[in-house]
């Protein structure tokens, strides 16, 4: 079945620091990858996404790119801010799926610290 | 901005009582999701509806149904609430895809509903 694995958190790191949250997947064909982040408080929004290899989605700073070879789209931050602090899920959309479903990956929070 | 408003924030019931949670998108969209998330487990889907009246089961409907008879409301109905359905509950909508070769369409969420059974 389709599967999404991201690292553990808690990921603590000072402000204007280098940020990636890894993520791999599993799933047949070419999904669609998407990352939300959830604020303190507030519920899921989009990031950023990608739906073919090689694409790289981008937003607020955030990078990540839809490796096929490694079923991977980590997220980067080349300097987070205290208000980056969240968190972050992975998800994909099956090739296959007709009605817009997503299967998440467990979370990632982050912590950045003036 | 496409809204989705989920009608409360902090819910607290009782064991064995019918719980009802409601979710109102003001963007049209055709599709609309019910997920529960718990630490360490991210989202899990319950039920989610491509259409008015229609539904179908997620990863794990079991203790929950819904009804959608408007497109822009989609219910979530806990039969016989339990104290393992306390979580925190979110609702989703999304456009039906434009072009069946582009699995793009983002999901749209609340603010999510914490509902503590005791």
């Amino acid at each position: 079945g389709n599967s999404v694995t991201q690292m553990e958190g808690p990921v603590t790191l000072s402000e204007e620091a280098f940020l990636t949250i890894n993520c791999t997947y599993t799933a047949t064909g070419y999904p669609s990858l998407f990352w939300y982040v959830q604020y303190p408080g507030e519920g899921l929004q989009l990031l950023l996404k990608a739906t073919k290899a090689d694409d790289k989605g981008s937003n607020k700073g955030f990078e990540a790119t839809y490796r096929k070879e490694t079923t991977s789209f980590h997220l980067e931050k080349g300097s987070v801010q205290v208000s980056d602090s969240a968190v972050y899920f992975c998800a994909l959309r099956p090739s296959t799926d007709s009605w817009g479903k997503l299967q998440f990956g467990a979370g990632t929070q982050v912590v950045v610290t003036p | 901005d496409v809204k989705v408003t989920q009608s409360s924030r902090y819910l607290v019931k009782r064991t064995g009582e019918k719980v009802f949670l409601e979710c109102v998108q003001d963007m049209d969209h055709e599709n609309m999701f019910w997920y529960r998330q718990d630490p360490g487990l991210g989202l899990r889907l319950i039920y989610f509806s491509y259409d008015v009246k229609m539904k179908e089961k997620g990863d794990i409907p079991e203790g929950y149904s819904v009804s959608r008879e408007k497109k822009e409301r989609f219910s979530l109905i806990l039969e016989s609430a339990s104290t393992n359905q306390t979580s925190m509950y979110l609702c989703a909508s999304s456009l039906r895809d434009r072009d069946s070769y582009k699995n793009d369409q983002p999901q749209h969420f609340g603010d999510g509903t914490r509902l503590s059974i005791l």
